[in-house]
């Protein structure tokens, strides 16, 4: 069965300080991974896509890599800001039809003064 | 705003009351997609369209629910005798189809809840 499995679950960090979220899948065959930023009570906004030979991709303080070998993700959020309050969720998606995207449970992350 | 609109934004309903819920995609975007999520867990695929073809369902679509895009436009997703189990989150999202890292558009969703 395909699944996407995040850890920590919860985490709460200062303004200003960095933090790393992880990612474990199962998805095979395995086209692209995902991360999303999903504010309470909103819909999901993709950060970064990575395919199979992609190793590292950032966007602004967003840096994600992906070992595709041991099937492991991580996102990197540095400087953080109390706007990066949010769950960050990891989607993989494989090779079949329809680009159906498997989501992990994600990770809700507080940011505080 | 992604441009993916959805309406309403919240329904409750009572048990055994059949609700629909619609969703506007992105105006060029051929694939719509509908996702259920429940509080503290990731989106869960419910069924896409390519155009007005649905192309797959999930199996945790029951025939309690159906999906609709007539026109290839917009899209609806109906539930019919609501269950208490139904009460959740329904994203709807939109890409261009054509490669394996189409980006998908999330809505801001419609939050159902059934007393």
């Amino acid at each position: 069965k395909n699944q996407v499995e995040q850890s920590p679950q919860s985490l709460i960090i200062l303004e200003g300080k960095n933090c790393t979220l992880q990612c474990n899948y199962t998805v095979s065959p395995f086209s692209n991974l995902r991360w999303y930023k999903q504010d309470t009570g909103r819909g999901p906004v993709s950060l970064t896509i990575m395919t199979f030979s992609e190793n590292t991709k950032s966007n602004g303080r967003y840096t994600a890599t992906l070992d595709a070998d041991t099937k492991q993700s991580s996102l990197h959020i540095t400087a953080s800001q109390l706007s990066d309050s949010a769950s960050y969720i990891c989607v993989v998606s494989g090779t079949g039809g329809g680009n159906k995207l498997t989501f992990g449970t994600g990770t809700q992350l507080k940011v505080e003064l | 705003d992604t441009g993916v609109s959805q309406d309403p934004r919240h329904k409750i309903t009572k048990r055994g009351q059949n609700v629909t819920f619609r969703c506007d995609p992105i105006s060029e975007h051929n694939r719509l997609y509908w996702y259920r999520q429940t509080l503290g867990q990731g989106p869960e695929f419910l069924t896409y369209f390519q155009n007005e073809a649905q192309l797959e369902k999930s199996r945790l679509l029951s025939d309690r629910f159906s999906a609709e895009r007539p026109k290839g436009s917009f899209s609806t997703l109906e539930i019919q005798r609501t269950e208490q189990g139904d009460s959740a989150m329904y994203l709807c999202a939109s890409s261009l189809a054509g490669g394996p890292v189409s980006e998908q558009y999330f809505g801001p969703g419609t939050r159902l809840t059934v007393t």
